[in-house]
């Protein structure tokens, strides 16, 4: 089955620095790549996805990389806000058959 | 629209008792999947069913097992229970099986003791 490593597992930056999560998956026929954002005590939502005919996505302050050729994606975040704090993690998907990764705490610094 | 329903949201268990959890999706939704959550490990994928079929399964013992209804509501069940059961089980619904996004419940928080 399809493995999804992420890194760092925790994140601290100082408030308008940016954050930039790694992932990297095993298997190349993966095509869906979507990023969850789980707030403490909440429940996960997606912030952002990637399909694999697709190099980079932006949405606002958010943005999400992806380099077939090595198998791995990236989440960016710029001018990171307080609210920005929270878990956050990557997947690859199969036939859309989920694997997530072990998720990031990020934590922004007033 | 009413969000994914989740119950009980919170119970204790001892070892070797079973224990069944119960989701209700969005409304329209037919595909309902299963995951555990534990500090470090991140979501765990157990299983996902679409019109009453399970169409995937993760790698967890027999002792999980589920089931979706025709209104596609989803029950799981685990059997047997041991100290490692204790998670957060999160459900998530999808338009269907082949549709991105997962809208997740907030979760049924097992604690066995």
């Amino acid at each position: 089955g399809e493995n999804v490593e992420q890194h760092p597992s925790t994140l601290s930056v100082q408030e308008g620095d940016s954050a930039v999560i790694k992932c990297t998956y095993s298997d190349s026929a993966s095509n869906y790549f979507p990023w969850y954002k789980q707030e403490l005590g909440k429940r996960p939502q997606l912030i952002i996805d990637i399909r694999s005919n697709v190099g980079e996505k932006k949405d606002q302050r958010i943005a999400v990389t992806l380099n077939k050729t090595a198998k791995h994606f990236s989440l960016h975040i710029t001018e990171t806000q307080p609210e920005d704090s929270a878990v956050y993690f990557c997947a690859a998907s199969i036939d859309y058959k989920l694997s997530f990764g072990a998720g990031t705490t990020v934590t922004v610094r007033a | 629209k009413a969000g994914v329903t989740q119950t009980p949201r919170y119970l204790i268990k001892t070892r070797g008792q079973q224990v069944t959890l119960s989701c209700s999706p969005i409304s329209g939704h037919r595909s309902v999947s299963w995951y555990q959550q534990t500090p470090g490990q991140g979501l765990q994928f157990l299983f996902e069913y679409f019109s009453e079929t399970q169409r995937n399964k993760g790698n967890f013992p027999g002792r999980f097992s589920g089931r979706q209804f025709s209104n596609s509501r989803s029950e799981m069940n685990v059997s047997t229970l041991e100290l490692g059961d204790s998670a957060l089980y999160l459900c998530a619904s999808r338009l269907a099986a082949n549709t991105g996004e997962l809208f997740f419940g907030e979760g049924s928080r097992l604690t066995v003791l």
